[in-house]
């Protein structure tokens, strides 16, 4: 069955703008979640989305937001791009139940300049 | 953020050696989950471990949940250079669905 679908694969955005990136889980997956990975940062968790409903958020800024749409697609934005959040974002989909694995996409790599 | 502490952070090896890393919190995890990252890639499961002191292989990888429940290791045996890539460690903790990652381990093989 088809992976995780994450586009675009690569972006670039000047700082100020505001960007959407979109994920699609693997069929019959109701949860997404996001990270965003950093050289200095490692894998931070962003939020989770099970359901429509956001179920987990980590600690960013209200920049970041998210949201799940009913066939289980998710989209996440970053408004006023700093030069900071330059990173590849990271979403993966799990059937949703306590302790299930996660599987990634390949990323979208965003450069903000 | 909140993130597991993995070591060594990178190792160099020869092909055919063994490789150990570990991961270690200081909360209780229900779930340990290993994952390898090849360059420009989102990282692929390996591994999951979903009791202490279980023990569970794949190929030539093993993993264990430690007893304490706080930490986790990796096992990698007769290494080949595919094997190069950043190894993360992820848990979950109870009442959570969310999980933490630890800051990679970065393995490069030399032929």
């Amino acid at each position: 069955k088809a992976g995780v679908t994450q586009t675009p694969r690569y972006l670039i955005k000047t700082r100020g703008q505001q960007v959407t990136l979109s994920c699609s889980p693997i069929s019959g997956h109701r949860s997404v979640s996001w990270y965003q990975q950093t050289p200095g940062q490692g894998l931070q968790f962003l939020f989770e989305y099970f359901s429509e409903t956001q179920r987990n958020k980590g600690n960013f800024p209200g920049r970041f937001s998210g949201r799940q749409f009913s066939n289980s697609r998710s989209e996440m934005n970053v408004s006023t791009l700093e030069l900071g959040d330059s990173a590849l974002y990271l979403c993966a989909s799990s059937s949703g139940g306590v302790s299930e694995g996660y599987t990634f996409g390949s990323g979208t790599r965003l450069t903000v300049v | 953020g909140q993130q597991l502490n993995q070591s060594p952070q990178s190792m160099f090896i020869q092909e055919g050696e063994d490789v150990s890393m570990n991961c270690t919190s200081s909360s209780i995890f229900n779930t340990w989950l290993w994952y390898k990252q090849d360059p420009g890639e989102g990282p692929v499961l390996l591994i999951a471990l979903y009791k202490a002191g279980e023990l569970t292989s794949n190929g030539r990888l093993t993993a264990q949940f430690g007893i304490t429940r706080k930490d986790s290791f990796l096992n990698i045996s007769a290494s080949i250079p595919s094997d190069v890539g950043i190894y993360f460690c992820a848990g979950q903790g109870s009442g959570t669905y969310k999980y933490i990652f630890g800051t990679g381990t970065r393995l490069k093989v030399l032929a």
